[in-house]
């Protein structure tokens, strides 16, 4: 089955420097990657998402990439912000396992004031 | 639309009993995906059903089961509860139709086993 790894697990920024998660998957159907944000003590919610056939996608201060030929995608936040303070995970799904969907083992992002 | 919700959301158990979880999607949501998420694991993919029929099935042993109603809402079953079974359970609601599906998760469960 799929199998998706991120990377740092935890990550430390100044306030205003950009932060960069990374994540590798290893089923070249997957097709659809979303990005998730989980605040202490709440659910995950969607912040971003792309689908295979782009290859970037911006959202204000929030930017996702993707490879397909290296088949990784990244997580970029400018600007960064105190409350952008979370954990993140990626996920990834293939398109024939409706809903099912891999994700990786998060990345607890922490911006200094 | 009111959110997914999630009951209970704390349980405490001991080994070798078991537990019923439940959730209610989103109104007009027919599919339902459930979670577990332990300290350094992410998320683990339990199953997922629409319209009453489980579509999808993680890497769990037997212990763990769902269903789903005819109104969408959903429960998962752990019987014989080990430790380990210790952790935060999600839920999570979507349209089900299409390939490209928002989740939208519920508060979790946070179960115990003592």
């Amino acid at each position: 089955g799929e199998n998706v790894e991120q990377h740092p697990s935890t990550l430390s920024v100044q306030e205003g420097d950009s932060a960069v998660i990374k994540c590798t998957y290893s089923d070249s159907a997957s097709n659809y990657f979303p990005w998730y944000k989980q605040e202490l003590g709440k659910r995950p919610q969607l912040i971003i998402d792309i689908r295979s056939n782009v290859g970037e996608k911006k959202d204000q201060r929030i930017a996702v990439t993707l490879n397909k030929t290296a088949k990784h995608f990244s997580l970029h936040i400018t600007e960064t912000q105190p409350e952008d303070s979370a954990v993140y995970f990626c996920a990834a799904s293939i398109p024939y396992n409706f809903n099912k969907f891999y994700f990786g083992s998060g990345t607890k992002l922490n911006v200094k004031p | 639309k009111a959110g997914v919700t999630q009951t209970p959301r704390y349980l405490i158990k001991t080994r070798g009993q078991q537990v019923t979880l439940s959730c209610s999607p989103i109104s007009g949501h027919r599919s339902v995906s459930w979670y577990q998420q332990t300290p350094g694991q992410g998320l683990q993919f339990l199953f997922e059903y629409f319209s009453e029929t489980q579509r999808n099935k993680g890497n769990f042993p037997g212990r763990f089961s769902g269903r789903q109603f005819s109104n969408s809402r959903s429960e998962m079953n752990v019987s014989t509860l080990e430790l380990g079974d210790s952790a935060l359970y999600l839920c999570a609601s979507s349209p089900g139709q299409g390939i490209y599906n928002e989740q939208f998760f519920g508060p979790g469960t946070r179960l115990t086993v003592l």
